[in-house]
């Protein structure tokens, strides 16, 4: 069984510009999470999404949001990109509500 | 705001010894709880998760739960240095799946 597939797995962009993460979950799974990590914060909580529809937010500014498709797959998008949204940026695939969640490999995103 | 506190460790232990992990979490409405555990560069790989008080066993780990005094911990038998890693302790305190995590403990299993 596949697991979770992000890509692209390493980004460069420059201060300003906007990029856009795509995250494939596990055959037959609905949920979707995204989450942020830096040595700093940690792992935080960016959304949830849910047979196409947000569930949850974190306490992140506008310029984060995302979507997902019929299919399950997610994308991230970031616009307006600033030096701290260096991060590497997670996606979580999950059965159901409340279960355990599975993670790809990640995006690496530096911004310069 | 929803708090989940590790040990950041660095925890050493020797070859062939048991590694304790602990965390608590401040929300005492919280439901599941789980550990994952992340290599240097990679992403956190699903270990153990737990529901209800009391004790879950899965080949070397063991995690445990304790609702009323909010803690959760993990247990590693016969710790191999391959175990050498962060260990992320989350916690989900609704019907949907966001997680708080932890800051992590680093655990250094030593030969």
């Amino acid at each position: 069984k596949a697991g979770v597939t992000q890509t692209p797995r390493y980004l460069i962009k420059t201060r300003g510009q906007q990029v856009t993460l795509s995250c494939s979950p596990i055959s037959g799974h609905r949920s979707v999470s995204w989450y942020q990590q830096t040595p700093g914060q940690g792992l935080q909580f960016l959304f949830e999404y849910f047979s196409e529809t947000q569930r949850n937010k974190g306490n992140f500014p506008g310029r984060f949001s995302g979507r997902q498709f019929s299919n399950s797959r997610s994308e991230m998008n970031v616009s307006t990109l600033e030096l701290g949204d260096s991060a590497l940026y997670l996606c979580a695939s999950s059965p159901g509500s409340n279960t355990e969640a599975f993670f790809g490999q990640g995006t690496r995103l530096t911004v310069v | 705001q929803k708090e989940v506190e590790q040990n950041s460790g660095p925890l050493s232990v020797p070859e062939g010894a048991i590694a304790s992990l602990n965390c608590t979490y401040s929300d005492r409405g919280s439901q599941s709880f789980f550990w994952y555990r992340q290599y240097s560069g990679k992403s956190p790989e699903l270990i153990m998760f737990i529901y209800s008080n009391g004790d879950k066993e899965d080949g070397r780990f063991t995690a445990q739960l304790n609702k009323a005094s909010q803690y959760v911990s993990l247990l590693i038998r016969d710790s191999q240095p391959s175990d050498s890693a962060t260990y992320l302790c989350a916690v989900s305190a609704d019907n949907f799946n966001k997680f708080y995590f932890g800051s992590g403990t680093k655990l250094n299993v030593k030969p």
